[in-house]
């Protein structure tokens, strides 16, 4: 069974600093990773998506990258600001043999001090 | 715009009550997902539909069940047979395997 974790769980910074969260998988045989924002009490919202040919996707400030062999991913935000305080989520997509669906890791809380 | 749409976003159930959350989607996708979120855990996997008038459970199924009769509506019924149902409902769906998943805003249950 895929197991994933998310470590911290925790993460307080002071504004400006770049911030690493860090995401782990222990069946590489994955079809995609999913890194997601929550805000509390809201959804999830989609931050990127890596295909499991891609090493790495980026959208502004966020940059993600993979390593399947490993079984890792990091999701890399830089000068970080007050309005990334959230709790950050990585998923990861099964490959056909598990029906494509998603496992999820418990999350990484996310304070930035301003 | 496109996107999923859950109500209500908060729902209070008496003992021995069943109770049903709506996921409604304009996506025009073909898979939905019901997940529960729990403080402190990931979120575990309800059940899912891949297409219409199918579904399949997932990961804690027991004491919930679901109907796919359009591809826009997948409802989740928590039935009195759920002994801990107080907890944080997430609705998904998505396009294909290849694509990610869309998040609906959820359904906050709470058992009085």
């Amino acid at each position: 069974k895929q197991e994933v974790t998310q470590i911290p769980a925790a993460l307080s910074v002071p504004e400006g600093e770049n911030l690493v969260l860090n995401c782990s998988f222990t069946d590489s045989a994955i079809y995609n990773l999913q890194w997601f924002r929550q805000d509390p009490g809201k959804g999830l919202t989609s931050l990127l998506l890596i295909q499991s040919s891609q090493r790495e996707q980026t959208s502004g400030r966020l940059n993600a990258s993979l390593d399947k062999s490993s079984g890792r991913s990091t999701l890399y935000i830089a000068a970080s600001q007050p309005g990334d305080s959230a709790t950050y989520l990585c998923a990861v997509r099964h490959d056909p043999r598990g029906d494509y669906k998603l496992s999820f890791g418990a999350g990484t809380t996310v304070t930035v001090r301003a | 715009d496109g996107g999923i749409t859950q109500s209500p976003k908060y729902l209070f159930r008496k003992e021995g009550q069943n109770v049903t959350l709506s996921c409604e989607q304009n996506l025009n996708h073909d898979a939905m997902y019901w997940y529960r979120q729990d403080p402190g855990q990931g979120l575990r996997l309800i059940y899912y539909s891949q297409i219409v008038n199918d579904f399949q459970k997932g990961d804690i199924a027991e004491g919930y069940s679901v109907s796919r009769e359009k591809k826009e509506s997948f409802p989740l019924t928590v039935t009195s047979a759920q002994k801990n149902p107080t907890a944080f409902y997430l609705c998904a769906s998505s396009k294909g395997a290849n694509y990610g998943y869309t998040f609906g805003s959820g359904t906050r249950l709470t058992v009085v």
